[in-house]
């Protein structure tokens, strides 16, 4: 039973526009969220997070939107850059456990 | 100050066979916790261990166990391989807790059962 859902496996965007990536949860208790980056042969680095009691986070060219009745988390990537191609797994913290999603295949064109 | 490492990176197995695989976490880190990679499944928690205990633990079978020692390195069993547990295997180390610090991945093992 999938918790936290990316229906997205990949997205393509030009270099310099935005990327926004997706992620919807089911369980309402979850009171915190990251996104990682994954590239190929390595382990996946922490990128942003937010606390169920905040809408927003903003860290440089990265936000992270959260809107808790609709159960929804976006990040969004501004502006887009070729370095930033790699896969996107958001997570969902609930109880003692993390709930990752499948992840989100993003290539950015230049 | 060195990442998370996590040995060997890549293992072959047949079923039936068990096997043991390590990680170091970064110097400092106290928390250690695996994670299970699979193209459909995403990430799947497994355990996570502090002080040489297991803390928190997911909803996988009793063929995955773990460790740690006294140094904080982790190691995690799976006895008796099944085709389905051919993924890669994601270490990730934490200051105290991975619930209120950041986990830093190691680059994974990618274990095959044949």
């Amino acid at each position: 039973d999938q918790q936290v859902k990316q229906n997205s496996p990949s997205l393509s965007v030009q270099e310099g526009r935005i990327s926004i990536l997706n992620c919807d949860y089911t369980n309402s208790m979850f009171d915190y969220f990251l996104w990682y980056k994954k590239y190929p042969a390595e382990g996946p680095t922490f990128l942003i997070s937010i606390s169920s009691i905040k809408d927003k986070n903003e860290d440089g060219r990265f936000t992270v939107f959260l809107n808790k009745s609709a159960k929804h988390l976006s990040l969004h990537i501004v502006p887009s850059q070729p370095g930033d191609s790699a896969v996107y797994f958001c997570a969902a913290r609930g109880g003692n456990q993390f709930y990752f999603g499948t992840g989100t295949s993003l290539t950015v064109i230049p | 100050k060195a990442g998370v490492t996590q040995t060997p990176r890549y293992l072959i197995k047949t079923r039936g066979q068990q096997v043991t695989l390590s990680c170091s976490p970064i110097s400092g880190h106290r928390s250690v916790s695996w994670y299970q990679q699979t193209p459909g499944q995403g990430l799947q928690f497994l355990f996570e261990y502090f002080s040489e205990t297991q803390r928190n633990k997911g909803n996988f079978p009793g063929r995955f166990s773990g460790r740690q020692f006294s140094n904080s390195r982790s190691e995690m069993n799976v006895s008796t391989l099944e085709l389905g547990d051919s993924a890669l295997y994601l270490c990730a180390s934490s200051l105290i807790s991975r619930d209120t610090d950041t986990q830093y991945f190691g680059p994974g093992t990618r274990l095959t059962v044949l």
